[in-house]
């Protein structure tokens, strides 16, 4: 089946510094991604999505790079904010489902 | 309205009693998903509904677990018999392409 996984359970980075959080995807034919914020007790949020047609997507502060040779997205957030604290996953639509990776938690130290 | 909404936010029901849990998705929006969420994991997938076509309930954990799609629009999830494992955060997203919104969940906890 599909999958998509996340290299690291949990980050920390200073406030200010910049956080890259990566995600590694299992299925070559993949043509599209999205990356979610979900903050305690919330539901996820969309950030930013890219086709496989592209390289890199820049957003507010976020960009999203993607490597079809290695199979392997990440997500930059640039000038780290308290508000940035939150779990992270990427996610990849297909067969009337998204699939999610399990996630990671950014943790930005004052 | 503005973004996905479900209803109520927390549910706390004993074991053993049916829930109802709600979801009204982002008007136009002709897909619909519930995922769950359990403490601290990744989202699980449960069911998928599409216009009029039949639902993909490959997700659902057992038969205790329905879902219905009335009118194209809202959508209740329905769990039987409630067990402890039950427990979780159960989020409704919709979507008109590929991206999915997400409404905020549902805390159920079975006590």
């Amino acid at each position: 089946g599909e999958s998509v996984g996340l290299h690291l359970p949990t980050l920390s980075v200073q406030e200010g510094d910049n956080s890259i959080i990566n995600c590694a995807y299992s299925n070559s034919a993949s043509d599209y991604f999205i990356w979610y914020k979900q903050e305690s007790g919330k539901g996820p949020q969309f950030i930013i999505d890219i086709r496989s047609n592209m390289d890199k997507r820049q957003g507010q502060r976020v960009t999203v790079l993607l490597n079809k040779t290695v199979k392997h997205l990440s997500l930059q957030i640039a000038a780290t904010q308290p508000g940035d604290s939150a779990v992270y996953f990427c996610a990849e639509p297909n067969n009337n489902q998204f699939y999610f990776g399990t996630g990671t938690s950014l943790t930005v130290i004052p | 309205g503005a973004g996905v909404s479900q209803s109520p936010s927390n549910k706390v029901t004993e074991k053993g009693k049916d829930v109802e849990l709600r979801c009204d998705p982002i008007s136009g929006h002709t897909a619909l998903y519930w995922y769950r969420q359990s403490l601290g994991q990744g989202l699980e997938f449960l069911i998928y509904f599409q216009g009029n076509s039949a639902p993909d309930k490959s997700g659902l954990p057992s038969d205790r677990f329905s879902a219905e799609r009335t009118g194209g629009s809202v959508s209740t999830l329905t769990i039987q018999r409630t067990q402890q494992e039950d427990s979780a955060v159960y989020l409704c997203a919709s979507s008109s392409g590929r991206r999915a919104f997400f409404g905020q969940g549902t805390r159920l906890t079975v006590v």
